[in-house]
């Protein structure tokens, strides 16, 4: 298994208060992306990273920023968190620069936004 | 634009049948990835399978066979002699394969339950 965990894994919070999402991979990937997970939609990008300090947006990155000052961490931030962003939150890392194209997920974190 | 379709949304078997998961893509690339991925009842999402899009080659793993025509623009996925174990929701997901942009898009997953 990939080494990448997320945390935390369960949180619930206000709208309004700034959430931050944290995925740690020990694999020395390049590559991290985070997903969100809702029904009815599958899965969705929101934000990825290609290096350290290297980011870029996904298709449903509004309220969203992120931040890779390490190879080993990926931040998720949503500043001012409100009730659409309640979704189960997925970490993935990826071998690109092997040419790995495949991309191993996290065990996921369920955000509540009350 | 890229798109995934699974138009099968619950599928329900009994164990040892045989069932197919069907997957349909739709892109403007010539060279691109497929994937499947399994998400059992724990949450979690397994990587089963990548398939390059120059390569149409059937593959079998175990139980497990993809069924991949370029013509249709399908991915099919199947299980043979299904097992409980199998219960979980799968997705399909398509990447191009070069330029920036490394999303999968994906479908919105087929939910199989296999009865005892």
């Amino acid at each position: 298994d990939a080494g990448i965990t997320q945390s935390p894994r369960h949180k619930v919070t206000e709208t309004g208060t700034p959430v931050t999402l944290r995925c740690h991979q020990t694999e020395n990937h390049r590559y991290m992306y985070w997903y969100r997970q809702d029904p009815g939609h599958g899965l969705r990008l929101i934000h990825y990273s290609y290096g350290v300090k290297d980011t870029d947006k996904g298709e449903v990155s509004d309220g969203y920023s992120v931040s890779r000052s390490k190879t080993e961490d990926f931040l998720l931030t949503l500043e001012s968190a409100t009730s659409s962003q309640t979704s189960v939150y997925f970490c993935a890392i990826s071998d690109r620069d092997r040419g790995v194209n495949e991309q191993f997920f996290g065990p996921g974190t369920r955000l509540t936004v009350l | 634009a890229q798109k995934v379709t699974q138009a099968q949304t619950e599928i329900s078997v009994v164990e040892k049948e045989d069932v197919t998961l069907d997957c349909v893509y739709e892109t403007r690339d010539t060279t691109y990835y497929l994937f499947w991925y399994k998400q059992p009842p724990s949450g979690e999402l397994v990587f089963l399978i990548r398939r390059n899009s120059f390569d149409e080659q059937n593959e079998i793993s175990g139980r497990y066979s993809w069924n991949f025509q370029k013509s249709t623009s399908s991915f099919n996925f199947t299980i043979t002699a299904s097992q409980v174990v199998d219960s979980a929701v799968y997705f399909c997901a398509l990447m191009r394969s070069g330029g920036s942009n490394y999303k999968l898009t994906f479908g919105k997953g087929t939910l199989l339950t296999v009865n005892p």
